[in-house]
């Protein structure tokens, strides 16, 4: 039981490049969360699915695109990536949208836009 | 607009000793406080949580207090050892899961 999972670990992208962040959960969580963490600010929301086959954008959807694929696995995509999208982007599942359900995180992605 | 505030980014205390972090918050309209740990390289994992129909939950050495007049949570870690030397992120949320607002996080140290 891995839990969520997240590829890659580290990506170096240059100004203008495309990129997909891959996500996968083996909870059977109904719910997916991508974060982004940026040096003191806490977590904040890109995108969400509440279930399979709904997104929604969260808190700093710009720049970003979402694709639940199936139950398991949700994925990030910078289409054209900038150097404010440097940072460490967390995927999370949790088993409901709604009640008191804590989110499960997987290890981070460190991605650099120079 | 930070809706959940962490004011202290680090802490440091004595192992066996007790450890209270701290957390604000501005929206009113929050009614489920949570906080996580996270260890460096990993993603946060869940420690505890608390609802707004409650001023207190204990799970092991791990406390949440709650008080919603002054809109101000704390977590207090007694005894304190070294393991749990990590950055706590205090979160806060409604109803939905999708609208959860997290501090910037307080860095533990505890030292033998």
């Amino acid at each position: 039981n891995a839990g969520v999972t997240q590829t890659p670990k580290f990506q170096v992208l240059k100004t203008g490049q495309s990129m997909t962040l891959q996500c996968a959960q083996d909870m059977n969580h109904n719910s997916m969360y991508w974060y982004r963490q940026d040096p003191g600010m806490g977590l904040r929301l890109i995108y969400y699915s509440a279930s399979e086959g709904t997104t929604d954008k969260g808190e700093v959807p710009n720049g970003y695109n979402v694709s639940r694929l199936n139950k398991r696995e949700f994925s990030l995509r910078l289409e054209s990536a900038a150097p404010s999208q440097t940072s460490v982007y967390f995927c999370a599942s949790s088993e409901g949208p709604i009640g008191s359900y804590e989110q499960y995180f997987g290890p981070g992605t460190r991605l650099t836009v120079t | 607009d930070q809706q959940v505030k962490q004011n202290s980014p680090s802490l440091s205390v004595q192992e066996g000793r007790i450890s209270i972090l701290n957390c604000d918050y501005t929206n009113s309209m929050f009614d489920y406080f949570l906080w996580y740990k996270k260890y460096p390289a990993e993603g946060p994992t869940f420690l505890i949580s608390i609802s707004s129909i409650k001023d207190k939950n204990e799970d092991g050495r791990f406390t949440v207090f709650l008080n919603k007049s002054a809109k101000h949570l704390s977590l207090h870690i007694v005894p304190s050892q070294p393991g749990d030397s990590a950055v706590y992120f205090c979160a806060a949320r409604g109803l939905n899961n999708n609208d959860m607002r997290f501090g910037a996080g307080t860095r533990l140290t505890v030292k033998p």
